[in-house]
């Protein structure tokens, strides 16, 4: 089956900083979603992003499907940013496989 | 709108019982919805597609007769874990696609605890 893979497993940065988080995957896909998961364990859909560009305040997130993977770009960091991001793909309307996720803090 | 709502928030059973967990979609009819399970600090994985009207569709290792879906309406499916032991404890939750093209909407998620 496809995998998914993200990048890196863990990042700490201070508030204010901006970061990048990759997603690559190993196959074509029809769907691509950014998810933030709080502490509570709610998956917060950022972003169905399967190709192309996408904004959304300080989110942003770019898809290359041609060279399979994904980036998700947070400005301006927060402490409320933090939480765990995952990227989950699909190859089908089907059901979408999720990576093993980029843990975030954001210091104060 | 795209709400899926998911009861309960969480539950603790003792060993033995079962434990059965609901996932509605409120503004939308959908024929199929995904279970996924989540053990702390780990990715989620997915259990099981439920169709609507049909018998679910169970990944590979999950045990069918442990973990009973059930899609009876176009509003709701149902997980029932039977027989739980301490190991079923994890976050279970559902998901959804309000509409093709605009990706999955996920519920709030069930926290078991099997004492």
């Amino acid at each position: 089956g496809i995998q998914v893979e993200q990048s890196p497993p863990d990042l700490i940065l201070q508030e204010g900083a901006n970061s990048t988080l990759r997603c690559n995957f190993s196959d074509s896909v029809n769907n691509l979603q950014w998810f933030h998961q709080n502490p509570w364990g709610q998956l917060i859909n950022l972003f169905y992003i399967p190709s192309g560009t996408k904004q959304n305040g300080r989110l942003s997130a770019t898809t290359v499907a041609t060279e399979r993977y994904s980036l998700l770009y947070i400005s301006s960091s927060q402490t409320t940013d933090s939480g765990v991001y995952f990227c989950a793909v699909g190859q089908t309307h089907d059901k979408i496989i999720f990576g093993k996720g980029t843990r975030l803090h954001i210091l104060p | 709108g795209a709400v899926v709502s998911q009861h309960p928030s969480w539950v603790i059973c003792k060993s033995g019982t079962s434990v059965k967990i609901e996932c509605r979609s409120l503004d939308f009819q959908a024929t199929t919805m995904f279970w996924y399970r989540q053990f702390p600090k780990q990715s989620l994985m997915l259990m099981a597609t439920s169709n609507e009207g049909s018998k679910a569709t169970y990944e590979q290792g999950v045990e069918k007769d442990k973990f009973l879906i059930n899609h009876a309406s176009l509003t709701l499916s149902t997980l029932t874990v039977t027989s739980a032991h301490p190991e079923d404890s994890s976050f279970y939750i559902c998901s959804a696609i309000p509409l093709r093209g605009y990706g999955y909407t996920f519920g709030s998620g069930t926290r078991l605890t099997v004492v």
